[in-house]
């Protein structure tokens, strides 16, 4: 079945830098990558999502790049905010089902 | 709010114990996915249920089942529960070629 790492696992960075999360999967039968935000207590919100045939999608602040080769993929967030602290996931979906990373706890220090 | 209601939010249970958890899809979402997240961990898929059936099925014993009715709604039942059952329980929504909504979650405790 599909294995994702992810990496670092707790990230601290000073407001206003930028932040990157890096994912890694194990099946190249995935073809839909989505990074959530987990605040504590609260549901996984979907930031951003990445299909298989496309490379890098942007969002304001948040962009995502696929490499399909490589089987990675990864959360750049610019300009960092506090608001931006949070637990981020990525998941890859194979089939049916996402698998997620283990989180990465995010802090951004004023 | 994001469309996809779950309830309880909070349940706390005495082991050997069964628990019903509920979930109520987003408006236009036909497919309801269970995930378990144990604290500072990721989700895990639990089941997908499409159509009324179990589509897929994750790394969990026959303890734990489900159930989708006609108008998407579904179930998640847990019987002779464990220590180690208690977790924050998802339900997402989904349709083809939509991306998938989480709930709120339940909050299960098993003492």
């Amino acid at each position: 079945g599909e294995n994702v790492e992810q990496h670092p696992s707790t990230l601290s960075v000073q407001e206003g830098d930028s932040a990157v999360i890096k994912c890694t999967y194990s099946d190249s039968a995935s073809n839909y990558f989505p990074w959530y935000k987990q605040e504590l207590g609260k549901r996984p919100q979907l930031i951003i999502d990445i299909r298989s045939n496309v490379g890098e999608k942007k969002d304001q602040r948040i962009a995502v790049t696929l490499n399909k080769t490589a089987k990675h993929f990864s959360l750049h967030i610019t300009e960092t905010q506090p608001e931006d602290s949070a637990v981020y996931f990525c998941a890859a979906r194979d089939f049916n089902k996402l698998t997620f990373g283990t989180g990465t706890q995010l802090k951004v220090e004023l | 709010d994001a469309g996809v209601t779950q309830s309880p939010t909070h349940l706390i249970k005495t082991r050997g114990q069964q628990v019903t958890l509920r979930c109520s899809p987003k408006s236009g979402h036909d497919t309801v996915s269970w995930y378990q997240q144990a604290l500072g961990q990721g989700p895990q898929f639990i089941f997908q249920y499409y159509e009324e059936e179990e589509r897929q099925r994750g790394n969990f014993p026959d303890r734990f089942s489900g159930h989708q009715f006609p108008n998407y709604s579904s179930e998640l039942n847990v019987n002779a529960l464990l220590l180690g059952d208690s977790a924050l329980y998802l339900c997402a929504s989904s349709s083809v070629g939509q991306g998938y909504t989480f709930g709120s979650g339940t909050r299960l405790t098993v003492v």
